[in-house]
């Protein structure tokens, strides 16, 4: 069972407009999420995090929003540029293990 | 500084033979991660190490996995017996001291072909 899940899998935006991408979890243990970015023959590198306790992260054009009682985060980036076409994977972990818990990813394209 | 790096970056196997992957951690990082990312999917956890220790292998799908870090650095991924099933992008991560809040680092990645 997929504990944590990403619907689209894929989303294309313009550049200049917002992109939202969503993520869901069934596990209410989770209490640490993360949103890594992926380009080609590349491993995943982080690129912002949300404890449980908040229910908003910002870090420049990047913003990620957690609503624990609907078990769904999203990242909100603004404005998106071309160099934010990659996958975007949604992790979570709880405190009983160091290991994170992916989706299978939203490619996302900002076309010019 | 320099990343994770793992090699080599490509492999393809005769289904049957055995391979060994490598990651070489960020200096000083004491946790280890090794992770399956099959093809359309997001990475799955295998393996994780503080040190030299295993401390969870849950993991690991079968017996023909194993993993092993004997100095505390670099760490070895070994599959025995390839299957077609196998085949998938193997990523190592590392972390500074293995706090759950701690970024991991991602290496690039083995991508293994079993024929």
């Amino acid at each position: 069972d997929q504990q944590v899940k990403q619907n689209s899998p894929s989303l294309s935006v313009q550049e200049g407009r917002i992109s939202i991408l969503n993520c869901d979890y069934t596990n209410s243990m989770f209490d640490y999420f993360l949103w890594y970015k992926k380009y080609p023959a590349e491993g995943p590198t982080f690129l912002i995090s949300i404890s449980s306790i908040k229910d908003k992260n910002e870090d420049g054009r990047f913003t990620v929003f957690l609503n624990k009682s609907a078990k769904h985060l999203s990242l909100h980036i603004v404005p998106s540029q071309p160099g934010d076409s990659a996958v975007y994977f949604c992790a979570a972990s709880d405190g009983s293990a160091r290991q994170l818990t992916f989706g299978s990813g939203t490619q996302l394209t900002v076309l010019p | 500084g320099a990343g994770v790096s793992q090699s080599p970056r490509y492999k393809v196997a005769k289904r049957g033979q055995d391979v060994a992957l490598r990651c070489d951690p960020i200096s000083g990082h004491v946790s280890l991660f090794w992770y399956q990312q099959a093809l359309g999917q997001g990475p799955e956890f295998l393996t994780y190490f503080q040190n030299e220790a295993q401390l969870d292998k849950s993991g690991l799908p079968s017996d023909r996995f194993f993993a092993e870090r004997p100095e505390g650095s670099v760490s070895t991924l070994k599959i025995q017996r390839t299957q077609q099933e196998d085949s998938a992008v193997y990523l190592c991560a590392t972390s500074l001291t293995g706090r759950m809040t701690e970024t991991q680092y991602f290496g690039p990645g083995t991508r293994l072909l079993v024929l």
